[in-house]
């Protein structure tokens, strides 16, 4: 059974930092892109990253480029999202997915909330 | 990027009626489409991808139809488990785009 377990989230100032975790069971981890999304309070889903099976390659939209950054350990079947430089608009649940086949997500986390507020 | 256009925002429907929610891609996506139901309080649940294709254990009275920049997710006999919010997205381009989603209740 595939599971992906997010840990990491919680309330954060303005301006600081979060690390967000994705731990997975239940496939061979190496072989597949994994995703981060997210979903604001009362919002829609916002694709935030994703991760080619090696970590060599990283994909953002630009409302994140250059302050979050994907990182994968395939070794402790793990997948990273560092969040720099905080914003209240960065204020959501944050889910990791795992890649169907090019590009969906066909297992998702139950998320994990992240509130940036002063 | 390619911007998806979804419709309606919100529909009411009765049990055992056919519903049928729609995307619009800013370009040709090429079926490169997938759609996600989302319940209240739970995490996104994929339903069809390659715009056609159901998901493992996804019920049959959803399919999914389209090409080019229009797509389509009709659900037969509506349930009482299917209210929920439902969701498209592309992945045709590497910048991977939502609908902003269409919230299903029943009338």
């Amino acid at each position: 059974e595939v599971q992906l377990v997010e840990t990491g989230g919680g309330l954060v100032q303005p301006g600081r930092s979060l690390k967000l975790s994705c731990v997975a069971s239940g496939f061979t981890f190496s072989s597949y892109w994994m995703y981060w999304i997210r979903q604001a309070p009362g919002k829609g889903l916002e694709w935030v990253s994703s991760i080619n099976t090696d970590g060599g390659s990283t994909y953002y939209p630009d409302s994140v480029k250059g302050r979050f950054t994907i990182s994968r350990d395939n070794a402790e079947n793990t997948v990273y999202l560092q969040m720099n430089s905080l914003r209240s608009e960065d204020t959501a649940t944050y889910y990791c997915a795992k890649d169907g086949d090019y590009g969906y997500g066909d297992y998702w986390g139950q998320g994990v909330m992240v509130t940036v507020s002063s | 990027d390619i911007q998806m256009t979804q419709s309606p925002a919100s529909l009411s429907a009765s049990l055992g009626e056919t519903v049928t929610i729609e995307c619009r891609a800013s370009e040709d996506i090429y079926n490169g489409l997938a759609w996600y139901q989302q319940k209240p309080g739970k995490s996104p649940q994929l339903l069809i991808y390659n715009a056609n294709s159901l998901h493992t254990g996804v019920p049959s009275r959803f399919s999914g139809s389209g090409s080019g920049t229009q797509y389509s997710l009709k659900i037969n006999s509506l349930q009482s488990e299917d209210v929920a919010s439902y969701f498209c997205q592309q992945y045709y381009d590497y910048l991977y785009t939502f609908g902003a989603g269409t919230k299903l209740e029943l009338k």
